[in-house]
Order: C-alpha cells, then sequence, then structure tokens
C-alpha cells in the first residue's frame, strides 16, 4: 500500500460542476501539500497547510490531522482547472511522499 | 521572478553519452531538489541539497550526481545514460523544507535511445 493514496485516478466533470478530489495518507505528518501539474508538465504549488481550511479563488483545501485525510475542492469548475492534482506529505523535514495524482478533466 | 530555471527542456540522449541538467534559483531558497516523473508514476526523489556544499541521497540516486557550490545552483549529472533514465526530470526548491511551499522548473523531458 502506497504511503499516499489519492482518489479518484481519474476524473470528468462538466463546466460549473463542483470538484472533491481525496487524499489519504499513512504516515503521521503535521502538514500537506497540495500541487497542480499542467497538461504541459508544469507543477505550480496551490497549498501547504497543516490544519483546518485554506482557500484561494475558487481553490479550497481542507485537512483532517487525525484521520489522515485531505480534501481538495473546485467550485464552478472551469475547462482552464484540467489538470493532474498532486498531493504530498513530508516525511521528516527533508523530503515529501507523492501521491501518484487525480487526472481531472473539465468540459464545456 | 524567474522562480526555478531549468535547462535544457528536452534532450535526446544515445546509450552511454552523458549531460548536466542545470536548474539555478534566484529566491535564496537553502533546500533544492532533484526529482523523476515516470508516467503512472509520484515524483520520486534523487537527490536534494539542505544548503551550499550539502547534498544527499534520494530514493532514486543510482546514475546521478549533483554538486551545490553555490546556494543558487543544483546541477545534476547523469554518467553512462541508460534507457531506464528516460523520464521527465523537475528541479525544486524550498525555503527550508517540507513545512514550507515549494517552486518547481519547468521540467525537462529526456530520452535515452
Amino acid at each position: 500500500k502506497n504511503e499516499v493514496e489519492q482518489s479518484p485516478q481519474n476524473l470528468t466533470a462538466q463546466e460549473g460542476e463542483f470538484i472533491t478530489i481525496n487524499c489519504s495518507y499513512s504516515v503521521g505528518i503535521s502538514a500537506l501539500h497540495w500541487l497542480q501539474q499542467h497538461p504541459g508538465g508544469g507543477i505550480v504549488s496551490l497549498f501547504m497547510l497543516s490544519s483546518g481550511k485554506k482557500k484561494h479563488g475558487r481553490l479550497i483545501a481542507t485537512i483532517n490531522i487525525q484521520e489522515k485525510h485531505s480534501s481538495l475542492h473546485i467550485t464552478a469548475s472551469h475547462p482552464r482547472d484540467s489538470a493532474v492534482y498532486i498531493c504530498a506529505v513530508p516525511r521528516g523535514t527533508d523530503k515529501l511522499i507523492f501521491g501518484t495524482g487525480t487526472r481531472l478533466q473539465v468540459f464545456p | 521572478n524567474a522562480g526555478v530555471t531549468q535547462t535544457p527542456k528536452f534532450r535526446i540522449l544515445k546509450i552511454g553519452q552523458s549531460m548536466t541538467l542545470q536548474c539555478t534559483q534566484d529566491m535564496n531558497h537553502n533546500y533544492m531538489y532533484w526529482y523523476r516523473q515516470d508516467p503512472g508514476m509520484g515524483l520520486k526523489l534523487i537527490y536534494y541539497s539542505v544548503g551550499a556544499g550539502i547534498t544527499d541521497k534520494g530514493e532514486v540516486p543510482n546514475g546521478y550526481n549533483v554538486s551545490r557550490s553555490t546556494t543558487e545552483d543544483f546541477p545534476l549529472r547523469l554518467e553512462l545514460a541508460a534507457p531506464s533514465q528516460t523520464s521527465v526530470y523537475f528541479c525544486a526548491s524550498s525555503y527550508a523544507g517540507t513545512y514550507y511551499g515549494y517552486t518547481f522548473g519547468s521540467g525537462t523531458r529526456l530520452t535515452v535511445v
């Protein structure tokens, strides 16, 4: 079993839909990263959160440290949100362990 | 702000050739990383550095070498390229490790034939 599991692996949506991507992890952590990988391959850091909720525009990330679970929500999804979304957890202060990603396609 | 600059973007190598992937950051970040991304797999750490003059192996270091002579630069050297090194390589930096945000380079798509 991977230390970081994401679900679903693939997700398609119609423009305007509310999207939820889940991340579960088996190691004890106090923070988690969400990243976005564009179709062209570039990777952008979206959030680093250690408790509760963070919001940036239409993106909302939540984390429950006790349940070892985080969710990334996208409200009013748009085709430009189509990307791979990756969660990652620290292994100590030096290394991140990455999930394999959730591929999201939003159709007009 | 340039952020993390990675070159080249694409490269084709023949088996046994060597090359250096360049990575430079202008954010005065202490931590720098090299990852490889294979299809359908998560990013795997090759080498990392917590400051100038300090480097350490990650999960998949075999076939690679690094150096960190300055805060800004963290080149990755491939010696004797093998088909198994065909991958997309990303350089990244962070101010002080995993509890800070990461900035990634645009990636290098390497094919070894």
